[in-house]
């Protein structure tokens, strides 16, 4: 079974200033990490995803994330925050369980607030 | 390429009654999901389809809810009847079959049952 933990349910930073989204994972299998982005009223959109290539993984918009197996988390962060990433942020790990499940498991979700 | 589509974007329907949503998923994508989000969660998964065979439906109320993919490509997942707790946006997402490979989603369909 997999399962994963954001340890924010809200994180609100002022614009310029750095952003941290945690998250902590389970998996019984060596897993798939994905950040993804949801916009109001917008569909999800993948930020970046780490496939046990390099430890430090490079997104859109300025975000990385960097896997780390020994704390089992894969924390999201952004350099100098802008207004327009104030959106709602899932943290999700995708493992094999056998028979070919391997679906997406989504943790609750960040919601990052901009302060102007 | 074209993204994942899916109908209606929005529903409104009163309790014990049916509704089904339609998804067409990316070109060439062998494993299509579908995923319910209640307001203020995370996506939660009902069903996993690997071509048109079913490999995950743990999560499916099956005594109201059903999926189908016949063909291997567009699927339907269709409830019967609704009650007020299903009020959410239904998510389809498709993706390779492969591990490594990210998923793709639709827009999503927003049921209010009322």
């Amino acid at each position: 079974a997999q399962s994963v933990t954001q340890l924010d349910s809200h994180v609100s930073v002022s614009e310029g200033t750095p952003v941290l989204l945690r998250c902590n994972y389970s998996s019984s299998y060596s897993p798939s990490l994905f950040w993804y982005v949801q916009h109001p009223n917008k569909g999800l959109q993948l930020l970046l995803k780490y496939t046990s290539a390099a430890t430090l993984v490079k997104g859109i918009n300025g975000f990385e994330a960097e896997f780390k197996k020994s704390e089992t988390s894969f924390h999201l962060t952004k350099p100098s925050a802008h207004m327009s990433d104030a959106a709602e942020y899932f943290c999700v790990v995708r493992g094999g369980s056998g028979g070919g499940a391997d679906g997406l498991t989504f943790g609750k979700g960040t919601h990052l607030i901009i302060q102007p | 390429e074209a993204g994942v589509a899916q109908s209606p974007r929005y529903k409104i329907i009163e309790k014990r009654q049916s509704v089904a949503f339609w998804c067409n998923p990316i070109s060439g994508h062998a494993t299509l999901y579908w995923y319910q989000q209640i307001l203020g969660q995370g996506p939660k998964l009902l069903i996993q389809f690997q071509n048109n065979g079913v490999v995950d439906d743990s999560q499916l109320p099956k005594d109201r809810f059903s999926a189908e993919r016949l063909k291997g490509v567009d699927s339907t997942l269709k409830i019967q009847p609704a009650k007020l707790e299903d009020s959410a946006v239904y998510l389809c997402a498709s993706s390779r079959q492969n591990l490594n490979t990210e998923a793709f989603f639709g827009q999503g369909t927003r049921l209010t049952v009322v």
